[in-house]
Parts: structure tokens; sequence; C-alpha cells
């Protein structure tokens, strides 16, 4: 089944503690993408990749690290995690522009 | 910065009855796309619109495309208890930087569809 896998579904961390969202796509899109989304604030952008060892950053991309070893895997590290990274995050990929495929998300608290 | 935004934030009607949200947006676009999220869900493609088009059908999903008003509508017919969700509207953000598009998506409309 082509789908986006993410974990943790849940996750609930200490400030200060480094953490990593997993994201894997079995669909070999080119385009992946990672998102927060706040209640009021809809779907904002944190980083995204436009193949193997291309990533920029979107709209909020503060405290947040991406990677794109290989075509598959688009990771989310949160280095230094704070109370305001509490939110929930979904990774996106499609094989061009339109038609996304979404995880199912990550639902982080911070405390 | 969002690109798109939907309106109304907020529609609620009873199964049986149409349901209409729009969507603006600011600057010129390559496509249109519009997905529906069920509750902490994952959002969910619906349809693409191209900017080259003007309307497009799926199922009881109608969506239309007017590019020299800068926006979009989104028609489901006969609404369902099932088709409560809220519906995000996105559209592709010219990076002038690298000259890549990236989607940017707007806060959504909640819909409730009363049986």
């Amino acid at each position: 089944e082509a789908q986006v896998t993410q974990n943790p579904r849940y996750l609930i961390t200490v400030t200060g503690k480094k953490l990593t969202v997993t994201c894997s796509q079995n669909m070999n899109h080119e385009y992946m993408s990672w998102y927060r989304q706040d209640p009021g604030l809809g779907l904002r952008q944190i980083y995204y990749s436009m193949n193997v060892e291309v990533t920029d950053k979107g709209d909020v991309p503060e405290g947040y690290k991406v990677s794109r070893k290989e075509k598959r895997n688009f990771p989310l590290i949160l280095e230094s995690p704070s109370p305001n990274q509490t939110s929930l995050y979904f990774c996106a990929s499609s094989p061009d522009r339109g038609g996304y495929t979404f995880g199912s998300g990550t639902r982080l608290t911070v405390v | 910065s969002q690109q798109g935004e939907e309106d109304p934030q907020a529609l609620s009607i009873q199964e049986g009855e149409n349901a209409t949200m729009n969507c603006s947006y600011k600057t010129s676009i390559n496509n249109l796309q519009w997905y529906r999220q069920n509750s902490g869900r994952g959002l969910v493609h619906l349809i693409l619109i191209r900017s080259n088009e003007r309307e497009k059908h799926s199922g009881r999903l109608r969506v239309t495309l007017d590019t020299s008003k800068k926006s979009s509508s989104l028609l489901i017919t006969a609404s369902r208890a099932a088709d409560t969700a809220s519906y995000f509207c996105a559209t592709d953000r010219l990076l002038l930087s690298g000259g890549s598009y990236i989607p940017t998506f707007g806060r959504g409309t909640s819909l409730i569809v009363h049986p």
C-alpha cells in the first residue's frame, strides 16, 4: 500500500531532550515536507526537500533540523525541544507539484 | 505565510444540503488543490485543478477556479454526515531563490453535517 509512515504517533518529552520523528514513504517520491499544525494557524511548513541531499527552510524552521540521505526517509530532528514546539506534526510527499500524500501525524508534547 | 485563505471558517448544514467553501489566494499559481482532514488525522488529497482549468468534478465534489479573481470554490453536493471534516486549499508558492514551487495551505474550513 502506498503510504507515508510517521513514528511515533504520540510523544511526550521534556525540555531540552533531543528527539527525532521519523518519516518514510514507499512511493519513490522526490518531494517531501514537514508541517506543524496548531489551532487557528493551520498548517505551516517547517522544512522541505526536493530530492536526496536537497533540503530548504519553510516558514517556521527555527528549532528544527532535517536530513535527506535516502529518497524514502526524511526525519525531523529537534535538538533541544521547547514547550512552544508542542504541536501536531505531519510529513508529506509528492512526485511533483501537487497531490501530496500525508502521514497520520505525530502529536508531540514538550513539558 | 498563508497563501490561501478559506472562507467561511466554519460551516454547519443538514444532511442532503450542498456545502460551498471558498479559497482566496494572493499570487499567481500553477495549480490549486483541496484536501480534507478528519479530526487529528492526516490530510487526504481530494482534487487538483490547474491554472488553465476553470472547473473540475470528482464524484460529489465540484471545484471551480477563477484566476482573475484569485479564488476557488469547493462544492460538496448532497452532503452526508461522513463529510464532516476540515477542508483546506493549497496553492503552489514560487520560491524566487530557487525557482521551485512549494505548497502553502490555508487555515481551513470546518464543516459539520448534521444527520
